[in-house]
């Protein structure tokens, strides 16, 4: 059990646009700790695409994008790509535990 | 260029230590705000956060598995390693390092750069 919550699929397809929530608590997204998002293609090592709820590191395409509101946060994906077919885990620090958490993961389908 | 490449046995029995190796380059974990982390994947499942040394030798790990870990680095030889007590077939999976920024182990910038990973397997 995961201490984020995520939905564990979503689809879409090409063109479209797709979410992916992260449910947190009062002891990790809520108090305004930074939420940071993973994309993990098949077989490969995971790749950071969004870091301080919002940012992009340099080279993700602006198609992705990070927001938090409360004790949740969101990855957009907007104009959807055959290519981000992909698991997507979302990643903060909890006080309760002093430790980083992830999500359990939310697999990306492009239809 | 950034690198990280985790090395270690590919194979290891029930109850034995586990030792991981992660050689860097590119960086040095003795500048301000670098730290190394240790994250694993059991086949199938999410990403695990294990374990985070800093630049300054502050040490976290995961509340469940502390009694069992240590990280430690060698700044002279550019390389980090995780060892894992008593291990079982529960640990089998792929594991990584990977590189964050942080001012503080509660205030970083996710993890920037990750290693290939190395798939281990616990089994008698």
């Amino acid at each position: 059990q995961s201490v984020l919550t995520q939905p564990p699929s979503v689809s879409g397809a090409p063109g479209q646009r797709v979410t992916i929530s992260c449910t947190g608590t009062s002891s990790n997204i809520g108090p305004g700790y930074d939420v940071h998002w993973y994309q993990q293609i098949a077989g490969a090592a995971p790749k950071l695409l969004i870091y301080g709820d919002g940012n992009r590191p340099s080279g993700v395409p602006v198609r992705f994008s990070g927001s938090k509101s409360g004790t949740s946060a969101s990855l957009a994906i907007t104009g959807l790509q055959a290519e981000d077919e992909a698991d997507y885990f979302c990643q903060s620090y909890d006080s309760t535990v002093n430790a980083w958490v992830f999500g359990g993961g939310t697999k990306l389908t492009v239809l | 260029q950034v690198t990280l490449r985790e090395s270690g046995p590919a194979l290891v029995k029930p109850t034995q230590t586990l030792t991981l190796t992660c050689d860097f380059s590119g960086f040095s974990l003795n500048t301000r705000g670098m730290s190394m982390s240790w994250v694993r994947q059991p086949p199938g499942k999410a990403l695990e956060w294990l374990a985070f040394i800093s630049w300054e030798d502050d040490t976290y790990y995961a509340s469940s598995l502390k009694t069992r870990l240590t990280i430690s680095k060698d700044t002279s030889k550019n390389h980090v390693v995780l060892t894992m007590s008593n291990v079982s077939r529960a640990d089998t999976g792929t594991y990584y390092c990977a590189r964050s920024l942080a001012r503080s182990f509660d205030w970083n910038y996710g993890m920037d750069v990750w290693g290939q990973g190395i798939t281990v397997t616990v089994s008698s």
